[in-house]
C-alpha cells in the first residue's frame, strides 16, 4: 500500500538557519502530497500541498516541490524563526491518506 | 464556513468503561478518516470511510474499536472496555477535493 517516509528528528536549528525535512512516498498512482504542521499545544494545520508532478507548494516561507522521478516532496525554508518550532508531517493522498511519522523541529534564538 | 467538529473535546474515563467519540464532518465531504495521536507520537491511521463503500478498518488496533458513519455524515468511534494504552488524542479528518480538514480532536484519558 501507499506509504510516506520522512526524515527522523528531532531537528534543532538556530534562527535564520536553512531547514530541510526529507520526505519520500510510495504510491501505485499519482497522489497529492501535503505538509502539515502541528504547533505546540495546537491541532494539525495544512501547511502546503501539491497535486501533480513538478508542482511547488509554498506557504509562510516554506516550499516543497513534487518530484515524481525521485518520489520526493522535501520541505525547505531558507531562514527559520523561533515561531517555526513545531512538528511537521508529510502526507500523501492517493487512494487514502497516509502520514509520515513526523519530524520535531526546534529553532533556538 | 463550519469546519470539522469533534465531541467531547476531553474525556476522562475509568479503565474498562466504554466511550463514544463523535465527529461532525464538513457538509458534502464524502470521505472521513479517524486517526489517533499518542503523546509525542505521529498519527496512527484507524479507519477510513469513502462514500457508500465498505470502510477500510485496517488500522483499528483491536476488536474493542469500532466506528460507524451514519447517512454519510456524522461518524462515531466507539472504544469498548478501555485500557490505559488507549489514552491519546483522537482526530477526525473530513476530505474535500485534494485537501483534508482536521477537527480539533478528542483527548481521551483512561485512568
Amino acid at each position: 500500500g501507499d506509504s510516506v517516509t520522512q526524515m527522523e528528528g528531532p531537528v534543532t536549528l538556530s534562527e535564520e538557519a536553512f531547514l530541510t525535512i526529507n520526505c519520500t512516498y510510495t504510491a501505485t498512482g499519482y497522489p497529492s502530497l501535503f505538509w502539515y504542521v502541528q504547533y505546540p499545544g495546537e491541532g494539525l494545520q495544512l501547511l502546503l500541498k501539491a497535486t501533480k508532478a513538478d508542482d511547488k507548494g509554498s506557504n509562510k516561507g516554506f516550499e516543497a516541490t513534487y518530484r515524481k522521478e525521485t518520489t520526493s516532496f522535501h520541505l525547505e525554508k531558507g531562514s527559520v524563526q523561533v515561531s517555526d518550532s513545531a512538528v511537521y508531517f508529510c502526507a500523501s493522498n492517493d487512494y487514502k491518506l497516509s502520514f509520515g511519522a513526523g519530524t520535531t523541529v526546534t529553532v533556538r534564538a | 464556513g463550519a469546519g470539522v467538529s469533534q465531541s467531547p473535546s476531553n474525556k476522562v474515563t475509568e479503565k474498562g468503561k466504554d466511550v463514544e467519540l463523535r465527529c461532525d464532518p464538513i457538509s458534502g465531504h464524502t470521505a472521513l478518516y479517524w486517526y489517533r495521536q499518542s503523546l509525542g507520537q505521529g498519527l496512527e491511521f484507524l479507519i477510513y470511510f469513502q462514500g457508500n463503500s465498505a470502510p477500510d478498518k485496517s488500522g483499528l488496533p483491536s476488536d474493542r474499536f469500532s466506528a460507524e458513519r451514519t447517512g454519510g455524515s456524522v461518524s462515531t468511534l466507539t472504544i469498548q472496555r478501555t485500557q490505559q494504552e488507549d489514552s491519546a488524542v483522537y482526530l477526525c479528518a473530513s476530505v474535500g477535493s485534494y485537501e483534508q480538514y482536521f477537527g480539533p480532536g478528542t483527548r481521551l484519558t483512561v485512568t
